[in-house]
């Protein structure tokens, strides 16, 4: 069964840093694009980024380039989003997503999301 | 980028009534189209890919249409599960856009 569990989120000061994880089971997660979507409270929904099996090739909305970084260890099965200079417009739950197959941008599977609030 | 434009924005049926959702492309996107369905309180669910294949485990009262700029996402036959908030997503280029989503509430 696949799963994908995330974990990080919490309260941050506008202009913080906050790293978010994704830690996946029950797939060959080197072999499957991963992305992370945030939706803002009440809102829909926004792709943030996008990182290939590999990890040589990443991705990112412009809202976000420059300030988050996405990464994976595939040892660890772990996907990862550094998300530096955040802004109170980042307030949002960021699901992470697998890929179906190993394209990229194809959202099969998704995490419960973890909730990220960006305020003074 | 590459805006998708979905309507109606809210959608009100009954039950065993059949439900038709547009998605409209500013420019092609082939048939790189996929649509989402999302209940209150949980993440997103992958319906259809690729225009019009129904992803695993996806009723066959869910189907998907189209290519270019204009798509379709019909359910038949409304089950009370089925009434969520819905979304279109293209994977045509970079950035990857959703549409804003189209509420299917009960009438």
């Amino acid at each position: 069964e696949v799963q994908l569990l995330d974990s990080g989120g919490g309260l941050v000061q506008p202009g913080g840093s906050l790293r978010l994880s994704c830690a996946a089971s029950g797939f060959t997660f080197s072999s499957s694009a991963m992305s992370w979507v945030r939706q803002a409270p009440g809102k829909g929904l926004e792709w943030v980024s996008a990182i290939s099996g590999s990890g040589d090739s990443t991705y990112y909305a412009d809202s976000v380039k420059g300030r988050f970084t996405i990464s994976r260890d595939n040892s660890k099965n772990t996907l990862y989003l550094q998300m530096d200079s955040l802004r109170v417009e980042d307030t949002a739950e960021y699901y992470c997503a697998k890929g179906l197959g190993t394209t990229i941008g194809r959202f099969e599977y998704w995490g419960q999301g973890t909730l990220v609030t960006v305020s003074s | 980028e590459i805006v998708l434009t979905q309507s109606p924005a809210t959608l009100s049926l009954s039950p065993r009534e059949t439900a038709t959702l547009s998605c409209r492309a500013s420019q092609s996107v082939s048939t790189y189209l996929a649509w989402y369905q999302q209940r209150p309180g949980q993440a997103p669910r992958l319906l259809i890919y690729d225009a019009s294949n129904r992803a695993t485990g996806i009723p066959a009262r869910f189907s998907g249409s189209g290519s270019g700029t204009d798509f379709t996402l019909t359910i038949s036959s409304l089950e009370p599960e089925d009434f969520a908030i819905y979304y279109c997503q293209h994977r045509r280029n970079w950035p990857l856009t959703f549409g804003q989503g189209t509420r299917l509430e009960i009438k």
